[in-house]
């Protein structure tokens, strides 16, 4: 089964907009990580984020976690056509194995 | 490019045959992951090495698959007896355990076809 849950299952934007996601998951974690996978291939590492921290930056990405409410957003500023992927949560309570969500698909339209 | 790369990329089979994956993990990492993930799922994780030694099978893995990492280096997924329900992406990952909260890089995936 998987532990985490993203919402929504699917995004549109026009390009420049802002696209978010949140990712609600169960159990304690030690820390959750956000990927990007294009159509058909691997998944990309985005950012990770530890369940003492709150907030983080990379970029065009913003991170946000709240532990009381186990749950997670991913911000997507200033999206451009490249930016067309599935986003998945991940989390780590084992400091081995990821616990992915079912993702959320982003289109963003030219 | 020294990233993690898996053979074959795509592999279709009768069902009943064997199959066989290799992975190649980025060659600094001691950490291995095996992931399996079917349309419209995230991946789901099937199995962990650490060095040679397999430390965690999901129960999604049955019988009929076996995994080695023999030296630490490369490993092998098998599955025997393929049935139509093992058609998926295997999803190889490796990590270095002296890496940053188990970051995680992947391979572009084996997709599996069982007719």
């Amino acid at each position: 089964s998987q532990q985490g849950e993203e919402d929504p299952q699917a995004l549109s934007i026009q390009e420049g907009e802002n696209a978010t996601m949140n990712c609600s998951y169960k159990t304690s974690i030690n820390n959750l990580q956000w990927y990007r996978q294009n159509s058909g291939r691997g998944l990309v590492h985005l950012i990770l984020i530890r369940s003492n921290e709150r907030e983080k930056h990379s970029g065009r990405l913003r991170v946000t976690l709240d532990t009381s409410k186990k749950s997670s957003s991913l911000l997507i500023t200033a999206s451009r056509a490249a930016d067309t992927a599935s986003y998945f949560c991940a989390t780590d309570a084992s400091d081995y194995k990821l616990s992915f969500g079912a993702g959320t698909t982003v289109t963003v339209r030219a | 490019d020294t990233g993690v790369s898996q053979d074959p990329r795509h592999k279709i089979t009768k069902r009943g045959q064997n199959v066989t994956f290799r992975c190649d993990p980025i060659s600094e990492h001691n950490r291995l992951y095996w992931y399996r993930q079917t349309l419209g799922q995230g991946p789901e994780f099937l199995t962990y090495f650490q060095n040679e030694a397999q430390l965690e099978k999901s129960r999604l893995l049955s019988d009929r698959f076996s995994a080695e990492r023999p030296k630490g280096s490369f490993s092998t997924l098998e599955i025997q007896r393929t049935e139509q329900g093992d058609s998926a992406m295997y999803l190889c990952a490796s990590s270095s355990d002296r890496g940053r909260g188990n970051e995680q890089f992947f391979g572009p995936g084996t997709r599996l076809t069982v007719l």
